[in-house]
């Protein structure tokens, strides 16, 4: 069954410093997301992605973040200046988007440590 | 802005028994969704059920089933004859009816634990 990778596992980085979180979503699904989840708090949604341009987005996905589809298969995060409070799991998920009950496929998640 | 809670941290339950996991929810709108995944330790959370707001029956799939109460806004989940490989996290979802753009809300997750 098709499932959505994510890239890496598990990254550190130094505060300030620019990371990209990378996501393969599903081939044929035309909607993208990413949410958060800091340690013992809520999985928070970020961002969704269609037709190459953000369709929604949160109140947390301020201008230090950004999306991209870079080529046909990847989607990608980026934080442009890591900060302590950015440490968190990120999870990366498609649909097909064809109605709000569209079930949601998730990664495995990005565990990012900013130090 | 809609809420999502869940009062259970962990729950604990034996094998081959009932549990039931409790949501609720605060939202302004009258049609939406709503949705239980299940987290198993280190794997991407994957879909259980899920529940239209519009739809007076409450779903079932297989042993998972819910008890939707619209006024209460209330979402219960209830696993029937636990098994082990029913052991995870469980979060209860909100997403508002409309096209694929937005996202969940989520609950805070109730831990799941099923006793040999």
């Amino acid at each position: 069954e098709p499932e959505v990778t994510q890239t890496p596992s598990h990254q550190v980085t130094q505060m300030g410093q620019e990371v990209i979180l990378r996501c393969v979503p599903i081939s044929n699904h035309l909607y993208f997301y990413w949410y958060r989840q800091i340690l013992g708090q809520k999985v928070e949604f970020l961002v969704s992605f269609y037709n190459n341009e953000i369709s929604e987005k949160s109140e947390i996905f301020d201008d230090q973040f950004s999306v991209e589809r870079p080529d046909g298969s990847n989607f990608t995060l980026k934080i442009r200046s890591t900060k302590l409070e950015d440490s968190a799991m990120y999870f990366c998920a498609s649909a097909t988007g064809y109605s709000g009950a569209d079930t949601q496929y998730f990664g495995p998640g990005t565990r990012l440590t900013v130090l | 802005a809609q809420t999502v809670t869940q009062s259970q941290p962990e729950m604990s339950v034996q094998e081959a028994e009932t549990v039931t996991l409790s949501c609720t929810y605060d939202t302004s709108e009258s049609d939406y969704y709503l949705f239980w995944y299940k987290q198993p330790p280190s794997r991407q959370m994957i879909l259980v059920i899920r529940q239209e707001a519009y739809k007076q029956q409450n779903a079932t799939e297989n042993r998972f089933s819910v008890n939707f109460q619209k006024a209460a806004k209330s979402f219960s989940l209830k696993i029937s004859d636990s098994q082990l490989g029913d052991a995870a996290m469980y979060f209860c979802a909100y997403r508002n009816r409309g096209g694929g753009a937005d996202g969940l809300t989520f609950g805070k997750g109730t831990h799941l634990i099923i006793q040999p």
